[in-house]
């Protein structure tokens, strides 16, 4: 079975702070993961994935498979940061078949 | 590109009734996925459909189905309606075979008392 574990439900910090979101997997295929974020009165979007290797809105993630984590990381938060921010995992393979597992979600809050 | 949509937006039911969902892909995508989003369990994946078939199923109860037409649009149908089918219901249309990158709708809000 595959589950993502998204620990911390609230992450508040400051402005030019830096932030992480942590996300850990169990999967004992071979994993793609995403991040999507919904900012406030819109949609799901997709925000990055891993194997794109970018850096969108300077939020980078790097897959760790020893330690099974996805974390969400910039090193200087901007207040239109503030959302919800989803990970999610399919299979790599493209035999999911549409099925994405989400984790639970972290609320973002970015204080001015 | 035009995005996602979802009809209706916002639905009241009552227990016992059945529900029609409709989602339109962008087009030009041919699988639509749909999940069920709840205050308590997340975002949980129904099921997903490609080229009118349902190639992939969650673990929700038969009284959940689906069907895709062939221009890609897709409806889900929800029937005898119990309380906790309270919801956002998101549709998301992806362009390839595989999951990869999914586009979702705004989602329709049901509500069932």
């Amino acid at each position: 079975a595959q589950r993502v574990t998204q620990p911390e439900k609230l992450l508040s910090v400051f402005k030019g702070a830096p932030v992480e979101l942590k996300c850990n997997y169990s999967y004992s295929g071979s994993p793609e993961l995403f991040w999507y974020v919904q900012y406030s009165r819109q949609r799901l979007q997709l925000l990055l994935r891993h194997i794109s290797r970018e850096s969108i809105k300077g939020f980078t993630a790097d897959l760790n498979k020893g330690e099974t984590s996805f974390h969400l990381k910039k090193p200087f938060a901007q207040e239109e940061d503030s959302a919800m921010y989803y990970c999610a995992l399919t299979n790599a393979g493209g035999t999911s078949y549409g099925k994405l597992t989400f984790g639970q979600g972290t609320i973002l809050t970015v204080h001015p | 590109k035009a995005g996602v949509t979802q009809t209706p937006r916002y639905l009241i039911k009552t227990r016992g009734q059945q529900v029609t969902l409709s989602c339109s892909p962008i087009s030009g995508h041919r699988s639509v996925s749909w999940y069920q989003q709840t205050p308590g369990q997340g975002l949980q994946f129904l099921f997903e459909y490609f080229s009118e078939t349902q190639r992939n199923k969650g673990n929700f109860p038969g009284r959940f189905s689906g069907r895709q037409f062939s221009n890609s649009r897709s409806e889900m149908n929800v029937s005898t309606l119990e309380l906790g089918d309270s919801a956002l219901y998101l549709c998301a249309s992806s362009g390839l075979s595989g999951t990869y990158e999914q586009y979702f709708g705004p989602g329709t809000r049901l509500t069932v008392t």
